[in-house]
C-alpha cells in the first residue's frame, strides 16, 4: 500500500503532551517525516529520520515509530504549535514519495 | 543558505499545459545528495508529491499523475522545471518546489520554497 492515514484533527490543552500518529504499511520499512503547516505558509520539516531535528525546531517535538505507526509528540504544547501536520515516506516500493492526508492541531 | 523560488503563470486554460520553473539560489543543484521535487496542495486539502529529478535527469514520478508530468533540470541555470499537460481545474492548488535529502535510507523534504497558486479556468 502506498497511503498513509493520520486523523484529520487532534486538540491539546496549552502545555499539556499531545501525540499525532500516521499509519501506513510503508512504515513497516522506512520511517516516516513530519511537517508543519500554519496558515499562508509553506510546509516547514519538524522531523525526520524518526526522531532528528533540524536546526531551530524545539525539543519539545520529538518523534517515534512502531511497527506500521509514526508518532509526533508535542511535550508541553505551546500556542504557536497550532497548525496543520503532515507525515511523509518512501512508499512501500522505495521509488516514490507519500503524504498523509493531514492532523489539523488545535491548541485550547 | 539556500532557498528555491517558483515562477510561472497564476493562470492556465483547462486543456493546456501549466508549467512551472524553481530557481535554487545560495548553493549548486548539482549534489549528490539530493533530488528536487514538485509537490502541490490544492485549496483546504492536503499535500501531494508529484515527482522528483536528480541533477542527472533521472526522474521518479507520482503513478497518478505520471501520464501527464514531466520534470527536468538545468544544472546551468540552477533551475528544475515541471510541465503537466491537459490540465483541468482538479488540478488547482499551490504548487510548492522542495530539495529532498535522499543521502540516506529515510527521504524527507529539507527545504520548500514559498509556493505559487496555479489556478486552472477559462
Amino acid at each position: 500500500s502506498s497511503e498513509l492515514t493520520q486523523d484529520p484533527a487532534v486538540s491539546v490543552a496549552l502545555g499539556q503532551t499531545v501525540r499525532i500518529t500516521c499509519q501506513g504499511d510503508s512504515l513497516r520499512k522506512y520511517y516516516a517525516s513530519w511537517y508543519q503547516q500554519k496558515p499562508g505558509q509553506a510546509p516547514m520539516l519538524v522531523i525526520y529520520n524518526k526522531n532528528s531535528r533540524p536546526s531551530g525546531i524545539p525539543d519539545r517535538f520529538s518523534g517515534s515509530s512502531s511497527g506500521n505507526t509514526a508518532s509526533l509528540t508535542i511535550t508541553g504544547a505551546q500556542a504557536e504549535d497550532e497548525a496543520d501536520y503532515y507525515c511523509n515516506s518512501r512508499d512501500s516500493s522505495g521509488n516514490h514519495l507519500v503524504f498523509g492526508g493531514g492532523t489539523k492541531l488545535a491548541v485550547l | 543558505q539556500l532557498q528555491l523560488q517558483e515562477s510561472g503563470p497564476g493562470l492556465v486554460k483547462p486543456s493546456e499545459t501549466l508549467s512551472l520553473t524553481c530557481t535554487v539560489s545560495g548553493g549548486a543543484i548539482s549534489r549528490n545528495s539530493y533530488s528536487w521535487g514538485w509537490i502541490r496542495q490544492p485549496p483546504g486539502i492536503g499535500l501531494e508529491w508529484i515527482g522528483s529529478v536528480y541533477y542527472g535527469g533521472s526522474t521518479n514520478y507520482n503513478p497518478s499523475l505520471k501520464s501527464r508530468v514531466t520534470i527536468s533540470v538545468d544544472t546551468s541555470k540552477n533551475q528544475f522545471s515541471l510541465k503537466l499537460s491537459s490540465v483541468t481545474a482538479a488540478d488547482t492548488a499551490v504548487y510548492y518546489c522542495a530539495r529532498i535529502d535522499t543521502s540516506g535510507y529515510y527521504w524527507y523534504f529539507d527545504l520548500w520554497g514559498r509556493g505559487t497558486l496555479v489556478t486552472v479556468s477559462s
